[in-house]
């Protein structure tokens, strides 16, 4: 069974761009978060989708929203990006969420500049 | 405000030695624990969930142990090898009986380092 795959893998941009990162789940899996990783934080919570609906969604400005679509594959978009936005965001995929295990994707490198 | 502290922050043993790594939290109501085993570069990789009622679940050389009361936890790796290089990150659920991950807490990782 093929795992999480995220792409693009590295991301470059620059201050005021936007990006739209992309996640491909387990086959499946109905459950898709999305998570920030940086040196400083650790990993942090983005949002959940399950089933096409926002389930939960962390501590994050309005700038960062995703959507995932019919067939669980799931997008999230940074608009007017911040040099702090550079992360390497993961997205993980589970059956239903809740005491699921969580299968991880490689992650995306965003590096704005 | 729900917490998950882990120690050491890092760690370097040599090959063939046992290790333990401590998790404290603070999470309240509790659900479950998990470690997380992260290499340079890559999606964390899940190694154990133990529910409040579980003391102890095992995965290979890797042991976890929980103590609800104490709100403790700690992953014991034994005869390390050196693919055991990485980052091992505790987190708590606090949605006791839910289906979401929306609360999840993570601690900040230990980084085991294991020299040949």
């Amino acid at each position: 069974k093929a795992g999480v795959t995220q792409t693009p893998r590295y991301l470059i941009k620059t201050r005021g761009q936007q990006v739209t990162l992309s996640c491909s789940p387990i086959s499946g899996h109905r459950s898709v978060s999305w998570y920030q990783q940086t040196p400083g934080q650790g990993l942090q919570f983005l949002f959940e989708y399950f089933s096409e609906t926002q389930r939960n969604k962390g501590n994050f400005p309005g700038r960062f929203s995703g959507r995932q679509f019919s067939n669980s594959r799931s997008e999230m978009n940074v608009s007017t990006l911040e040099l702090g936005d550079s992360a390497l965001y993961l997205c993980a995929s589970s059956l239903v969420g809740g005491r699921d295990t969580q299968y991880f994707g490689p992650g995306t490198r965003l590096t704005v500049l | 405000k729900n917490q998950v502290e882990q120690s050491p922050q890092s760690l370097i043993i040599l090959e063939g030695k046992n290790c333990t790594l401590q998790c404290n939290y603070t999470v309240s109501p509790f659900s479950n624990l998990r470690w997380y085993k992260q290499d340079t570069g890559r999606g964390p990789v899940s190694l154990t969930i133990m529910t409040f009622s579980e003391n102890t679940k095992s995965n290979g050389r890797y042991t976890a142990t929980l103590d609800a009361d104490t709100k403790q936890s700690s992953l014991h790796i034994t005869a390390s090898q050196l693919s055991d290089s990485a980052s091992y990150i505790c987190v708590v659920s606090p949605n006791a009986g839910g289906t979401s991950y929306g609360k999840l807490t993570f601690g900040q990782g230990t980084i085991l380092t294991v020299h040949p």
